[in-house]
Parts: C-alpha cells; structure tokens; sequence
C-alpha cells in the first residue's frame, strides 16, 4: 500500500536553530514528491516538486533533498515566520492521478 | 490573479440536508480535485477530474459526488450528508503532466453536520 510518513509530528526551534524534517515514503513509482507549507486556517501553499532520487531545490531558508526512500526538508537558520505545519505529498506512477499526503509536521520557531 | 476560489467558506447544516460546496479556478487547469482534512489523518483526496467530463475516485469517495461540465467549476456534492462528514475541504487545480503539475489549493470550506 502506497504510504506517506513525516517526522517529527511537532517541532519547536529557537530562531537562528536550522533543523530538518522528514518525509518517507512507500510508493510503487513515484512521480514526484511535492512540498508545502499551511498556514492555520488556510490552504497548503506550494513550495517544492522533486521528481528523481539525487534532485535539490532550494528557497530562501529552505532547502528540499529527494532520495529513493525519503525527502527532507532542511530549514536554515528559521525565522519566526517560517512558524507552519509542512506537509509533504506523493503522486505515483499506479496508473491514476492520485496524490497521497503525509500528516504533516507543525513547525514552531520561537523569537 | 491566479486563484482557486471557493464556497461557501463556512457552512453549519444538519444531517440529511443535501449541499454543494462551489469550486472554481481561473488558470486554465486540466486537473481539478476534492480533498478533506481531519486532525490526525491529514490531507485525504476525495475525487479527482483530469478534464471535462473526466472524473474518477481518490481514496475517501464514500457520500459525495462530483461533477465537471466545464473546464473551471468542479463542484462537491453531499446528497445526504453526516456528522462523519464534518471536516475542513479544499480545492486545487493543476496542469497535467511534466514539470508543471504543482497543485494550487483553495482557501477551504469547513464544514459542520449536526
């Protein structure tokens, strides 16, 4: 069964504290690996598409890595803004046009 | 402005009175789907459209319909709805295929059933 799993569910970090979250996955193909990040209240906001094992992409303080069993997202040196839950989602190559999400890690990043 | 709009945004209804929650999006996009969030479960796809007159089943299709008669609109459709239906909803669009298939979301819907 196709399965998405990100760690840690929550995370606190002092401002300037880089640390990086985990997406894992077990997919039959993969065709693509898709970050965002969700505000309270609103809807998940794009960050990232990753489609081989090996690819990076990086945004201001974020920095997406994609290996065949997992992606991290490496946050530099946060900022109380970057304060968000960040889900990461799958599409696979079953032959549908389904995304599966993980549940998410809720990031908080104290001043 | 490039935008997924949708509505209601907030909607209190009781069980067994049907409802539609409207989506529409101004990009163009090919794809369109229905998603529910609940604490704990994360984002879960209801019901997905790759064109006009084209749709097909996410994971959690269970008491809800869609349709797509124009490219733009994709509404949701709760025929009868429950209380396990009480959950937060979004809408996105996308391109299909290649490198240009980011999904964009709409503000949500939250949904009560009494």
């Amino acid at each position: 069964e196709d399965q998405v799993t990100q760690s840690p569910e929550a995370l606190r970090l002092q401002e300037g504290e880089s640390s990086s979250l985990n997406c894992s996955y077990t997919v039959s193909g993969l065709r693509g690996l898709f970050w965002y990040r969700q505000d309270p209240g609103k809807g998940p906001e794009f960050l990232f598409t990753l489609y081989s094992a090996g690819e990076e992409k990086e945004k201001e303080r974020l920095k997406a890595t994609l290996t065949k069993k997992e992606s991290f997202l490496h946050i530099t040196a946060p900022k109380p803004e970057d304060s968000a839950t960040y889900l990461c989602a799958v599409r696979t190559t079953s032959g549908t046009y389904k995304y599966i999400f993980g549940t998410g890690t809720r990031l908080k990043v104290l001043a | 402005e490039a935008q997924v709009t949708q509505n209601p945004r907030y909607l209190i209804t009781v069980t067994g009175k049907k409802l539609t929650v409207t989506c529409s999006q101004n990009m163009n996009h090919e794809y369109m789907s229905w998603y529910r969030q609940d604490p704990g479960l994360g984002l879960r796809q209801i019901y997905y459209s790759m064109n006009v007159e084209v749709t097909d089943k996410g994971d959690v299709p269970e008491g809800y319909k869609v349709s797509r008669k124009e490219k733009r609109n994709f509404p949701l459709i709760l025929e009868s709805p429950s209380p396990n239906q009480t959950s937060l909803y979004f809408c996105a669009s996308s391109r299909l295929g290649g490198a240009s298939d980011t999904q964009y979301f709409g503000p949500g819907t939250r949904l009560t059933v009494l």
